[in-house]
């Protein structure tokens, strides 16, 4: 079965800063991958999702995620974040038709 | 095209009464998903249907949980009897294919 990690609990960075969300998936089987973010008390959002062509995949607002095969990995990245991002990033993997969530990283934005 | 929608929105129950949550997903969507989400953690996923049947149910405590999508389209889920671990956001989802979920806003369980 497919696994997500997502090392860090807890990111602290400045606003107008740039934020990378380290996440890693346990196959190289063929696989879709995806971020959710979760402002706070509200639901789960899609972000941005990989399922093929292109290794790199851009949100609307400013985030993307590079696909790495290789190293089994699917960081999100932003330039320069503001503090409407603070929010609950979630990293998930396909498993056959289901989605598996990472223990979610808190993106904490200082003033 | 309307969301998946979820009732009730909050909810407190005391330990071991009974409590039940209602999804209705995105009209054409054949798989039905519910999730818990212990505060802090990702959700994780309790039980999968696809129409009225179950694929998936691995991962549900089926001594004090149980759900039910009859006429494959809304779907109940219910704790009997519930526990303090209980108390978390059950959130419903539903899709076509795996790339294309869509979440409910969840319902808040909150044991006491």
């Amino acid at each position: 079965a497919q696994s997500v990690t997502q090392l860090d609990s807890q990111v602290p960075v400045f606003e107008e800063a740039p934020v990378e969300l380290r996440c890693n998936y346990s196959s190289s089987v063929s696989v879709y991958l995806f971020w959710y973010v979760q402002y706070p008390n509200q639901g789960l959002q899609l972000l941005l999702k990989y399922l093929s062509g292109s290794t790199l995949v851009e949100s609307i607002n400013g985030f993307e995620a590079e696909f790495n095969k290789s190293q089994t990995s699917f960081h999100l990245r932003k330039p320069s974040v503001h503090i409407s991002d603070t929010a609950e990033y979630f990293c998930a993997v396909s498993d056959n038709d289901k989605i598996i969530f990472g223990k979610g990283t808190r993106l904490h934005i200082l003033p | 095209e309307a969301g998946v929608a979820q009732s009730p929105r909050y909810k407190i129950i005391e330990k071991r009464q009974s409590v039940a949550f209602w999804c209705n997903p995105i009209s054409g969507h054949a798989t039905l998903y519910w999730y818990q989400q212990i505060l802090g953690q990702g959700p994780k996923l309790l039980i999968q249907f696809q129409n009225n049947g179950v694929v998936d149910d691995s991962q549900l405590p089926k001594d004090r949980f149980s759900a039910e999508r009859l006429k494959g389209v809304d779907s109940t889920l219910k704790i009997q009897p519930a526990k303090l671990e209980d108390s978390a956001v059950y959130l419903c989802a539903s899709s076509r294919m795996v790339n294309g979920y869509t979440f409910g806003s969840g319902t808040r369980l909150t044991v006491v």
